[in-house]
């Protein structure tokens, strides 16, 4: 039973437009959201995150948005850049649960240039 | 160093053997994390040490499992009899508290043959 979902495997992005990657969960407990980027053969690297007091959260280009009545959340990169491309993966814990976290499957995003 | 580091980077053994997967968090963080990805599947949580002790050892996925962290540094999974199920990506990450940003290593690579 997948808690954190993101639904869509793959995104293809030309360069300058908009990314637009989601997430859904189902744990109702989580409380705190994290986006990290992948690269290959590297660890996950923290991108941003949002809290459930939040709606929306804001780091040069990229927006955490949260709606949680609908569980979801979702990750604006705009501009997008070649140097983006990467997997995102979406990550969720209870309060106070720290950094155990639960982990979406993750988004191959592509941007083209 | 100054990021969190893992040995080996890749590990291929037979099927039956134990293996020792090692992590180096980042000096004075007192939190250390281990994750593992499989084939086609998001990151998920194993174990968590604050200090050397383990609050939560929910993750582990069987009683083949086992992690230590001697002296508020060092962790080592172990991997007893492995199973070809257990080949995937091991993540180890650090964070100075329990609730503050957490860094991952590269991983290891564990190849089950």
């Amino acid at each position: 039973d997948q808690q954190v979902k993101q639904n869509s495997p793959s995104l293809s992005v030309q360069e300058g437009r908009i990314s637009i990657l989601n997430c859904d969960y189902t744990n109702s407990m989580f409380d705190y959201f994290l986006w990290y980027k992948k690269y290959p053969a590297e660890g996950p690297t923290f991108l941003i995150s949002i809290s459930s007091i939040k709606d929306k959260n804001e780091d040069g280009r990229f927006t955490v948005f949260l709606n949680k009545s609908a569980k979801h959340l979702s990750l604006h990169i705009v501009p997008s850049q070649p140097g983006d491309s990467a997997v995102y993966f979406c990550a969720a814990s209870p309060d106070n649960a720290g950094n155990m976290l639960t982990f979406g499957g993750g988004t191959r995003l592509m941007v083209k240039p | 160093g100054a990021g969190v580091s893992q040995s080996p980077s890749n590990k291929v053994t037979e099927k039956g053997k134990d293996v020792e997967l090692r992590c180096d968090p980042i000096s004075g963080h007192t939190a250390l994390y281990w994750y593992r990805q499989s084939l086609g599947q998001g990151l998920e949580f194993l174990i968590y040490f604050q200090g050397n002790s383990a609050p939560d050892k929910s993750g582990l996925p069987s009683d083949r499992f086992s992690a230590e962290r001697t002296g508020g540094s060092v962790s080592t999974l172990t991997i007893q009899r492995t199973q070809q199920e257990d080949s995937a990506v091991y993540l180890c990450a650090s964070s100075r508290q329990e609730n503050t940003e957490a860094f991952f290593g590269q991983g290891t690579r564990l190849t089950v043959v």
